[in-house]
């Protein structure tokens, strides 16, 4: 079964660039989808985007001009990068397999505060 | 974006009674390839979402069969046909036809 767990920093200064990496393991980065899904506290879930197994990428146009998605096959991860951060990108983000989110990562808080 | 509506938001539930959630999208979700991109997770209390249905009735291995999704186009239904204790949480409805992907609001189960 493929796992997935998220690393990266649980504060984030405003104006900053978040970033966060998704360790695969039990399946190959090179075989699948992938995705990053946010959850504000207390709120519902917000598709952020995904990386195609050929390496394109789609993303949500609310965010799409500050966030980038990119895999790095040698050591079986994928990565989310979120620029100008501000406090309503706070929020537990998620990677998941897939487009339709078949397994998910344990997720990690990230704040912004300054 | 397409809209996902879920209803109720709430519901409180006996363990061994049946439940229901609706799902209703603002498009229709089938894809001229022919399948409908409409899957069904649960989040339990303090733990990500699990993926539980996908292409609006198709449960994930391990899941109960006393889960079941149903509908099509534009109309989807989640039932469990034995609450158990275990199945509280939020239900999550989600669409993959189109682009940003889109959420419902979730419904929250609880047990009487």
């Amino acid at each position: 079964q493929v796992q997935l767990q998220e690393s990266g920093p649980g504060l984030v200064k405003p104006s900053e660039t978040l970033s966060l990496t998704c360790t695969v393991s039990g399946g190959s980065v090179s075989s699948y989808y992938w995705s990053w899904i946010r959850q504000p506290p207390g709120k519902g879930l917000e598709w952020i985007g995904y990386i195609s197994i050929s390496g394109s990428t789609n993303y949500n146009p609310s965010l799409k001009s500050r966030v980038t998605i990119s895999v790095d096959t040698s050591k079986n991860q994928f990565s989310l990068n979120l620029s100008s951060v501000t406090a309503a990108d706070t929020a537990v983000y998620y990677c998941a397999r897939g487009r339709g989110a078949l397994d998910w990562g344990q997720g990690i808080l990230v704040t912004v505060s300054s | 974006d397409i809209v996902m509506s879920q209803s109720p938001l709430s519901l409180s539930v006996t363990p061994g009674q049946p439940a229901s959630i609706s799902c209703k999208s603002s498009q229709s979700l089938l894809h001229s390839d022919g399948n409908t991109y409409l899957y069904w997770s649960l989040q339990k209390p303090g733990q990500p979402p699990q993926l539980l249905i996908y292409q609006v009735s198709n449960r994930l291995s391990g899941v109960p069969d006393r889960f079941s999704g149903s509908g099509s186009g534009t109309d989807f239904t989640l039932k469990i046909s034995r609450v158990e204790p275990e199945d509280v949480g939020v239900y999550y409805c989600m669409q993959t036809i189109q682009l940003p992907y889109t959420f419902g609001q979730g419904t929250k189960l609880e047990i009487k």
